[in-house]
């Protein structure tokens, strides 16, 4: 099975700030990742696929980069709405895997 | 439009059963691969099944394997999740979720979740 190492597990951010998040696969999974984002109480939302592919609606400060067994989220000039829970999710071969999230917390 | 409803969830004792359905309110259902994801109270996403559009091939989490069966009715358009002898850590929110991307595996759409509560 192919594990995904999220990091970090959380992190206090002010409004404006710029957050990275990062997922490592264990092993090579090409640009086959996906990222979601999820507030409480609701069900995940897909951020961006293929790595870095931002899904229809979703804000330009969001953008993925990486591929291989790195891969990186970035979020530029946080906003209010932006603070909830981040996971990665490798999607090159069953069994899917997701990595263990990233709460962004306000600071 | 994909649109998922999840339903079945509930309290129930260790080794018991319960079926979970989610039933999607589109025209598009035969043509989706479906899949299974939970979530334990405050944990993370766990990825439990998928099941091909016409139900001819089914894929599980390697710990999921045995206990949980899934299965669809397309005549219904439902997808099922069979969870046989529950355990307390299989306490979680189940989702049912699927993208319209042929061949993808991420999941643009998701139903609300259903509660599965087991305790004694």
């Amino acid at each position: 099975d192919i594990q995904m190492t999220q990091s970090p597990s959380s992190v206090s951010a002010s409004v404006g700030d710029t957050v990275s998040i990062t997922c490592r696969a264990s092993q090579g999974i090409s640009t086959w990742l996906a990222w979601y984002q999820q507030k409480p109480g609701k069900a995940p939302k897909l951020l961006i696929s293929a790595a870095s592919s931002l899904q229809s609606g979703v804000p330009s400060r969001f953008s993925g980069s990486g591929s291989g067994t790195d891969f990186t989220l970035i979020i530029t000039n946080l906003q209010p709405e932006d603070f909830a829970s981040y996971f990665c999710q490798q999607i090159n071969s069953f069994p899917l895997t997701f990595g263990g999230g990233t709460k962004v917390q306000i600071k | 439009e994909v649109q998922l409803v999840e339903s079945g969830g509930g309290s129930v004792q260790p080794g018991g059963s319960l079926r979970l359905s989610c039933e999607d309110s589109g025209f598009t259902f035969s043509s989706l691969a479906m899949n299974w994801v939970r979530q334990a109270p405050g944990k993370g996403l766990e990825w439990i099944s998928q099941i091909s559009a016409s139900g001819g091939s089914t894929f599980y989490a390697d710990s999921m394997r045995g206990r949980f069966i899934i299965s669809r009715e397309n005549s219904k358009n439902t997808v099922y999740l069979t969870i046989n002898n529950l355990k307390v850590e299989d306490t979680a929110v189940y989702y049912c979720a699927t993208t319209v991307v042929v061949t993808a595996n991420f999941f643009d759409y998701w139903g609300q979740g259903t509660l599965v509560t087991v305790s004694s």
